[in-house]
């Protein structure tokens, strides 16, 4: 079974409408991420969690709001979605603990979400 | 977190070795710098990471020159299933590590 798994994978969806993409991860990391993909550019951070009681903003983070809800589960919503959020979602966790000289991200398939 | 310059294309033959160059020239001293590749759509694959010293591991080589301004990712033998997007980031590895964002990276095409 995967380490980090998001649902759905894929998601068509109008303006307007709230959604929800959920991860989940198994490695037992602390921190988790999400990031944005558009055609033919890298990744962009939106928003990361360092513990459960943790959530920061990100690069692009307007018009989404997150949820940890468990040191395994963090959800990325879109309140009322728009056409220019149509991309690739990324789910990523890492590790860290003091003197630890890698930090590593793994991440999950992604969701690729088209808002008509 | 530093920023990184990557060539957006890249060609290898099959079996000949893929050299990716990164230049990071504004790094500091405790910034690491990280390579990580993504084919077809799939999630970010983490390949190796290094501070100042030259590293290797089963996948590839990392060389650093001694300035840390710039950065060489190596692929020995490079095969069809290594063609994919690799992005160089540079980041420190403290409390705030991991919040990276990739750049465009480049994109490697390895040829029959």
């Amino acid at each position: 079974d995967a380490d980090v798994t998001q649902t759905p994978r894929n998601r068509i969806t109008k303006t307007g409408k709230r959604i929800m993409l959920e991860c989940s991860q198994t490695k037992g990391h602390d921190r988790m991420y999400w990031y944005r993909q558009d055609p033919g550019l890298g990744l962009r951070l939106i928003y990361y969690s360092f513990d459960v009681k943790d959530i920061n903003k990100g690069e692009i983070s307007d018009g989404y709001s997150v949820s940890r809800q468990a040191q395994a589960k963090f959800s990325l919503s879109l309140e009322s979605a728009i056409p220019n959020q149509t991309a690739l979602y990324f789910c990523a966790t890492s590790d860290w603990k003091p003197g630890q000289g890698n930090v590593e991200q793994f991440f999950g398939p992604g969701t690729r979400l088209t808002v008509l | 977190d530093a920023k990184t310059t990557q060539p957006p294309s890249m060609d290898c033959a099959e079996g000949r070795a893929a050299n990716l160059p990164c230049n990071h020239s504004t790094i500091s001293g405790n910034e690491y710098v990280y390579w990580y590749r993504q084919i077809h759509s799939q999630g970010p694959q983490y390949i190796i990471h290094g501070l100042k010293n030259n590293e290797t591991n089963e996948m590839a080589s990392l060389i650093i020159t001694e300035d840390r301004k710039s950065s060489t990712l190596i692929l020995p033998h490079a095969t069809l299933r290594d063609t994919a997007v690799y992005y160089c980031i540079v980041r420190r590895n403290n409390t705030n590590a991991g919040k990276s964002t990739f750049g465009d990276g480049t994109t490697l095409t390895v040829k029959p």
